[in-house]
């Protein structure tokens, strides 16, 4: 079975400091992979997705994520943090071929100080 | 319009009323999803539609009822719902079975079972 793991629940980083968020994920295959944002009372928000080809993503609002098949990872990055990144961020896997089935990670809180 | 809207945006409902939360899109989007979040978790699926035909239904009690009328609409019909069942209710549509452009979400339905 598919899975996500974000083995951070909380990160808090200033503004103007690089980001970078986990996902380990484990599936048989090569999965389909997504990075979603979700402010507070709102919907979950596409930032990148990779299903093949280049492994370095680039999504909406300046993020990137990177995938390494050898460490089953698909970590989120940005190099500057604006306030306004504050909010849940998920990672989601989804088998290839189909990816009606997504399996969400458990998120990541980020809190931007100024 | 690259939007999914989702009314109403709050609901509170006693355990024997009946009552109904509805998702539209016009992006021409032929997978229609729900998906239930619990504050501080990651959404989980419930049902998928596929050219308006269910074809995911994730043992769902059958307190949920969903409907899809028509390719741009999908219902979910509430019935002697319990407290537990209060939580986010999430729409989301793809342009094709899997979600493999990515899914859009709705900014949900807060649902409070009292």
């Amino acid at each position: 079975a598919q899975s996500v793991t974000q083995p951070d629940i909380h990160i808090t980083v200033s503004e103007g400091a690089s980001l970078e968020l986990r996902c380990n994920y484990s599936y048989g295959a090569t999965p389909y992979l997504f990075w979603y944002v979700q402010s507070p009372g709102q919907g979950l928000q596409l930032l990148l997705k990779y299903f093949s080809g280049d492994t370095l993503v680039q999504g909406i609002k300046g993020f990137e994520a990177e995938f390494k098949r050898s460490q089953s990872s698909f970590n989120l990055r940005k190099p500057s943090v604006h306030w306004s990144d504050a909010a849940e961020y998920f990672c989601a896997v989804g088998p290839a071929g189909t990816a009606s089935k997504l399996t969400f990670g458990t998120g990541t809180r980020l809190q931007v100080t100024l | 319009d690259t939007e999914v809207t989702q009314t109403p945006k709050h609901l509170v409902m006693g355990m024997t009323n009946k009552k109904s939360l509805k998702c539209e899109q016009h992006m021409g989007h032929r997978a229609m999803y729900w998906y239930k979040q619990k504050a501080k978790k990651p959404p989980e699926l419930m049902f998928v539609y596929s050219y308006e035909k269910l074809s995911i239904n994730e043992s769902v009690p059958s307190r949920f009822s969903p409907e899809c009328p028509n390719s741009s609409l999908l219902n979910l019909h509430l019935h002697a719902l319990q407290p537990e069942d209060s939580a986010l209710y999430l729409c989301a549509s793809s342009q094709g079975f899997g979600g493999t452009y990515g899914y859009t979400f709705g900014s949900g339905t807060r649902l409070t079972v009292v």
